[in-house]
């Protein structure tokens, strides 16, 4: 079965700072990986996501994520926070198994951006 | 760019009453999904739907829940008799296909009194 976590409930950085928020996860077959954000009271917004290929993927607002097969992880990454970066982090792991796909959501990280 | 829409925004509902949360999905897309999220926790998956039928439900999609496509462009998430534990927030999602990523709604906040 698979399943994700995300080490840091809450992650503070100040503006301009490098963003890393970790991503583990746990597959017997070959993952889909996804990194969802929302900001309060909205929905899950797509950031990026990794389904085959370039283990290094580009998403939206400057953010990237790597996936390593080695260490099972998808940490997202970006360079410089922006005060807009604050909100919720999700990282999502789907894969194919009894017939169908499922997403797994880790239990979330909140983005806290200091000025 | 396409969007997910879910109605209403908000509902309040007293304890027992029948409720039902209403998705409309990106029209070309084949795969459905319901997700909530009780305030403060994380997203749990709780039904996916695909040609008509139910694909896969989690335990907490019990007889209480059930998903319906009524006229091709609906998506409706009906919960019969509502528990306080029910309030959270209800997202609807929908999917070209299974590696596109999923589209999420808006969501729905449940609130049951």
């Amino acid at each position: 079965a698979q399943s994700v976590t995300q080490l840091g409930s809450h992650v503070s950085v100040s503006e301009g700072a490098l963003v890393l928020l970790r991503c583990n996860y746990s597959s017997s077959v070959p993952p889909y990986l996804f990194w969802y954000v929302q900001y309060p009271n909205q929905g899950l917004q797509l950031l990026l996501k990794y389904t085959t290929g370039a283990t290094l993927v580009k998403g939206i607002n400057g953010f990237e994520a790597e996936f390593k097969k080695s260490e099972t992880s998808f940490h997202l990454t970006k360079p410089s926070a922006h005060m807009s970066d604050a909100a919720e982090y999700f990282c999502a792991v789907s894969a194919f198994t009894s017939g169908t796909y499922k997403y797994i959501f880790g239990t979330g990280t909140r983005l806290k951006v200091l000025a | 760019e396409p969007e997910v829409t879910q109605t209403p925004s908000h509902q309040v509902t007293q304890m027992g009453q029948e409720v039902i949360l209403r998705c409309v999905p990106i029209s070309n897309h084949l795969y459905f999904y319901w997700y909530r999220q009780i305030l403060g926790q994380k997203v749990e998956f709780l039904v996916s739907f695909y040609n008509n039928e139910i694909s896969e439900k989690s335990e907490i999609f019990d007889d209480q829940f059930s998903v319906e496509r009524p006229d091709g462009s609906n998506f409706t998430l009906k919960i019969r008799s509502t528990k306080l534990e029910d309030s959270a927030m209800y997202f609807c999602a929908s999917s070209e296909g299974q590696d596109y990523g999923y589209t999420f709604g808006s969501g729905t906040r449940l609130t049951v009194v």
